[in-house]
């Protein structure tokens, strides 16, 4: 099986950055994914990292370290809109498994 | 392009009753997968298709819960007799491949069984 741990909440101020860290354990590691998820909508793809190093994509970026077993997401220039939560998801042998969630609050 | 479509959107029903849910995947999406997602949880696999085939359901309750893609399109999740614990988020979603295709959701049955 997988485990996978994030934080539970994090609080930001807008216009700040926040970093939302991710480790996990498996086998067959096969890449790791990060999705956002607005309450009572469906999780949607923010991005995906296989090999060590960092990924930007506009205001996010992710990171991996495979010999760690560790991923970060880094939220730049925080909006209202980026309150939200935040999976980690690891693909091991094939199968996705998703951390719990790490709850976003973006204050003014 | 559309997205995953799922219905109902929300579904009431009392404990014993059965429940059916649909989705209908991205065009062209060979994989689809039924999730299961509580409140303040991540979404948990209850079953994974290639086509028609069921690649993956170590996770369902095959003693209530049944699933079918027939032509390898439209799925149906369907739960007989539900029960109090059943009531969550049931989520549709499909990929182009496994790798490394990122997975599209579709908005969810919120089931709610009393």
């Amino acid at each position: 099986g997988q485990n996978i741990d994030q934080p539970t909440e994090m609080t930001a101020t807008e216009g700040a950055i926040v970093q939302i860290n991710c480790t996990y354990q498996t086998s067959g590691f096969n890449g790791l994914f990060w999705y956002q998820q607005h309450a009572g909508e469906a999780p949607t793809f923010l991005s995906y990292n296989v090999l060590d190093g960092l990924e930007e994509k506009g205001r996010f970026s992710s990171f991996l370290s495979r010999s760690k077993g560790y991923s970060y997401l880094l939220l730049k220039e925080l909006q209202m809109k980026d309150s939200a939560s935040y999976l980690c998801a690891v693909n091991g042998d094939y199968k996705l498994s998703f951390g719990a969630g790490t709850t976003v609050t973006v204050r003014a | 392009e559309a997205g995953v479509v799922q219905s109902p959107r929300y579904k009431i029903i009392e404990k014993k009753q059965p429940v059916a849910f649909w989705c209908n995947p991205i065009s062209g999406h060979n994989t689809l997968y039924w999730y299961l997602q509580n409140l303040g949880q991540g979404p948990e696999l209850l079953i994974r298709y290639e086509n028609e085939e069921a690649v993956d359901d170590s996770q369902l309750p095959k003693d209530r819960f049944s699933a079918e893609r027939l032509k390898g399109v439209d799925s149906t999740l369907k739960i007989q007799p539900a029960e109090l614990g059943d009531s969550a988020v049931y989520l549709c979603a499909s990929s182009s491949y496994i790798n490394n295709s990122p997975l599209h959701f579709g908005n969810g049955t919120r089931l709610t069984v009393t």
